[in-house]
């Protein structure tokens, strides 16, 4: 069944630690993103990708990386976890031309 | 700069009553806006784009290009209606969508 697949959904770790949250899609799509959500606040686009080997900044500053060397993958990863990093991170992509975005189920992250 | 603001965090009304979540946006080109929501447990999906005109369960949106606005409106909300409501704004080509904070609905019985 086509879908886009987050892991892990919660994640706890301390200071210093480097993490690697994963994102796959079964659904063909070129277009990817990362946004970062802190709660009871709107979603902020972090980076986004228009296909293999094409990797932006969003609007929102972040330390975290992210790479596309597969279509269906798009992973993001922090080199050395810190408290500020606590937050939802949410994977989607979407076809070109139509403006929809499919989401993940979000990786809830904290950092002690 | 493109921004979404939902004025409201948190809106209840009772079933059967009419329902409106308000969405201003300020933007240089030409809007494109959309609704999406995120229901209990679930993920957060698309309910509907101003570019369709359609409706769906219920509700509609009218994009006001004057007062730079895209509620969601429906005339008879229902216990199934409450979850979190973000409208967002974007340009298509490009697929990035810039969020508002969100509106919580709570529809009592």
């Amino acid at each position: 069944e086509a879908d886009i697949y987050q892991t892990p959904r919660y994640l706890v770790i301390g200071t210093g630690k480097k993490i690697t949250l994963e994102c796959s899609q079964t659904m063909g799509h070129d277009k990817m993103y990362w946004y970062q959500q802190d709660p009871g606040m709107e979603l902020h686009l972090i980076h986004y990708s228009y296909g293999v080997n094409s990797t932006e900044k969003g609007d929102l500053s972040s330390e975290s990386t992210v790479s596309r060397i597969r279509t269906e993958h798009f992973p993001l990863t922090l080199e050395s976890a810190r408290p500020s990093h606590t937050s939802q991170y949410l994977c989607a992509s979407s076809i070109p031309e139509q403006g929809e975005l499919f989401f993940g189920e979000g990786s809830r992250l904290t950092v002690l | 700069a493109q921004r979404v603001t939902q004025p409201e965090k948190l809106l209840s009304v009772f079933k059967g009553a009419p329902v409106e979540l308000k969405c201003n946006y300020s933007y240089s080109g030409s809007p494109e806006l959309f609704w999406y929501v995120q229901y209990s447990r679930q993920r957060l999906q698309l309910l509907l784009r101003h570019i369709s005109r359609e409706s769906i369960k219920g509700f509609t949106a009218d994009l006001n290009k004057g007062e730079t606005s895209f509620h969601l409106k429906k005339p008879f909300a229902q216990e199934e209606d409450s979850a979190m409501y973000y409208c967002a704004l974007g340009a298509v080509s490009y697929g990035k969508l810039t969020f508002g904070q969100g509106t919580i609905l709570t529809v009592h019985p």
